[in-house]
Parts: C-alpha cells; structure tokens; sequence
C-alpha cells in the first residue's frame, strides 16, 4: 500500500521558518511528479508546489513564490518544503500527493498542521 | 478565492443520488479531459475519486461517476452512504500560469 507520511508542522511566529518532510514507502519517490498543497482552516484546496521526477521542472503557487522551496532527498525518498518569511496567512494543513497519473493525485498523505501566529 | 465554481453544499437521503458541479473556463474544465475529484474526510488523507473526469481508479465503488459538458464537470453519486458524508472537490489542468487548480468545495451531508 503507498503511504506518504508528512511530518514537521508545527507554531511558528510571523517572519519564521519551517521545513516539512514527506516520507514515502513502498514506492520510490524519484520515479513520479510530487506536490504540496495545503488547506487553511475553512478554505478550499490549494495547490502549493510541484517537482517533476528528475527534479528539473518545479513550479510553484504566485502565493509562496519567493518564500518557498522544494526539494527532494533520494536517498531518504523523502520531500520537503522550505516555508521562510511566514505569514498568518500561510496557516494550513499541508499534504503530499504523488502524481501517477497524468495531472491528477493519485496517492496523499494525511497531512501536517503549519500554524503561523504571534 | 478558487478558481473552479462547486456549491457549498449538498444533501441527500440514503439510497437517494446526488450530483455536485463543477464549472470552470475554456481554460481548464472546458479545454482538457483532466478534471479529477477528491473526497476529504477529517483527520484522514484526501482520497482521489474520479480521474479524467469519468475514470474510476481501482478500489471506488462504482456507485461514483464523473462526466463533463462543456465547462462543467460533474460527480455524481448513487445509492448514498452514511459514509459519503464528506467535503469534495474538483481540481482540472489550467493553461494558466499555475497548472493545477482545485474548486471551491463541496460538503455532502446524509441526511
């Protein structure tokens, strides 16, 4: 069974940073495309950042362009996101989703809880 | 604010059906076959439902269905289940300047 499991959330004050981890089991991480999205409290889905499976193509949301970073540690077959200069705005749950298929998330993980707050 | 339009809510009794919308541009829902669907339960990964709006991946019951008319796509789901009761929400390929964008959400409640 693929399992993505998200870790690293947690409170920070405005300005902080943090780093969230995506580990993954039972398949290899540097084989398919991955994202972040992230759901603040009441809102809807947003997507955050995608990284193609060399690792050569990464986009991201105009909201945490500049701020954000993704990255990739195959040997841990594991995912990150580097969140600097957080803001209130930036408090959500974020997931891992892996894309297996064509512009679609196959396979989440359950997510881990960033709140932004003084 | 999202970019794909879903209602906010949607009810519906057991065994009854209901469709929840999805209304996009010729930019996204209009322009691609890649409008997928996810169920969202608390505390629990979000599930895909639907893929290439009308794809069921292996393991959804077949009692949910996808399909798409011009710039709306739609989930339908029949013989609803006390475990139906969820927030879902559409997400379709965008020409725009983020490739992925995902509706507004909607919650289905059994009544």
């Amino acid at each position: 069974e693929v399992q993505l499991v998200e870790s690293g959330g947690g409170l920070v004050q405005p300005g902080g940073s943090l780093r969230l981890s995506c580990a993954a089991s039972t398949f290899t991480l540097s084989s398919y495309k991955m994202h972040w999205v992230r759901q603040a409290p009441g809102r809807a889905l947003e997507w955050v950042s995608y990284m193609s499976y060399s690792a050569s193509t990464i986009y991201y949301a105009d909201s945490v362009k500049g701020r954000f970073t993704i990255s990739r540690d195959d040997a841990k077959n594991s995912l990150y996101l580097q969140m600097n200069s957080l803001r209130a705005e930036d408090t959500a749950i974020y997931y891992c989703a892996r894309e297996a298929i064509l512009y679609n998330f196959d396979y989440w993980g359950r997510g881990t809880l960033a709140t932004v707050s003084s | 604010q999202s970019a794909l339009t879903q209602p906010a809510s949607v009810s519906g009794s057991p065994g009854q059906s209901i469709t929840i919308s999805c209304t996009g541009t010729s930019s996204d829902v209009g322009g691609y076959n890649y409008v997928s669907w996810y169920q969202l339960h608390p505390g629990k990964a979000p599930k895909l439902m639907i893929y290439d709006v009308s794809n069921r991946p292996s393991g959804v019951s077949n009692r949910f269905s996808g399909s798409k008319s011009g710039n709306t796509a739609s989930l339908t789901i029949s013989g609803l289940q006390a475990e139906d009761e969820a927030d879902y929400y559409c997400s379709s390929y965008t020409s725009s300047s983020t490739p992925y964008v995902f509706g507004a959400g909607t919650k289905v409640t059994v009544l």
